[in-house]
């Protein structure tokens, strides 16, 4: 069993739409949450960082973690056709031998279509 | 733009050979991150550098090493490369814990 599952989709949805992706992860180690965006053979651009559970909202975007599920979530409100990217979500512990190691999710291959 | 730089964008080479990628960080970054993604295994960690000195290992291969120096700028040597080396490699750089900005990648192809 991997860490951190993701679902990879394919997700489509229509322009306007309200995008719900989602992580869990099975090491309660982790404390730190971040979501990237991907787009393609294109580096992971950092969208949203949070520490320990919480809800962090930034533009359209609203990253929540619920440390008590090990779950987290990205939520995307008014989709753009300018979304469309792969999101991956990271995750990493504190301290000890696996100090700044981020753990990916596989991603989720989002389309926003006009 | 992430201000994370990575030379070269794309590498052709042949099996058994060794290359070299480089990587500068962010201004006033002192850790340095690579990453490997690949179809199949997806996004995962190398190894870390902190102002020099390395700081945490992942499934980094016996083959692959990586220094960083004085600069901070790092760099990441594959050797005796196989076809399934081919893959995307990233750096990341941070100032602190968890923040990581990437860079634009180097598209590694073995044939």
């Amino acid at each position: 069993q991997k860490e951190v599952e993701q679902d990879p989709g394919p997700l489509s949805v229509p322009e306007g739409a309200i995008v719900s992706l989602n992580c869990t992860y099975s090491n309660s180690a982790f404390q730190y949450f971040m979501w990237y965006r991907q787009y393609s053979r294109k580096g992971p651009e950092l969208l949203m960082y949070t520490y320990s559970s919480g809800n962090k909202e930034d533009g359209r975007f609203t990253a929540q973690v619920d440390k008590s599920s090990k779950y987290i979530s990205l939520f995307i409100r008014d989709s753009q056709p300018s979304d469309s990217a792969t999101y991956l979500c990271a995750m990493s512990a504190r301290g000890g031998t696996s100090y700044g190691k981020l753990t990916f999710g596989q991603g989720t291959i989002l389309t926003v279509h006009p | 733009d992430s201000g994370v730089t990575q030379t070269p964008k794309h590498l052709i080479t042949a099996t058994g050979q060794r290359v070299t990628l480089r990587c500068s960080p962010r201004s006033g970054d002192l850790s340095v991150y690579w990453y490997q993604q690949s179809l199949d295994q997806g996004l995962q960690f190398l190894i870390q550098y902190y102002n020099g000195e390395e700081r945490a290992k992942g499934n980094i291969l016996e083959r692959f090493s990586a220094q960083q120096f004085p600069d901070l700028h790092s760099e990441l040597n594959l050797s005796s490369l196989e076809l399934g080396d081919s893959a995307l490699y990233f750096c990341a750089s941070s100032e602190r814990d968890g923040e990581q900005y990437f860079g634009p990648g180097t598209r590694l192809t073995v044939t």
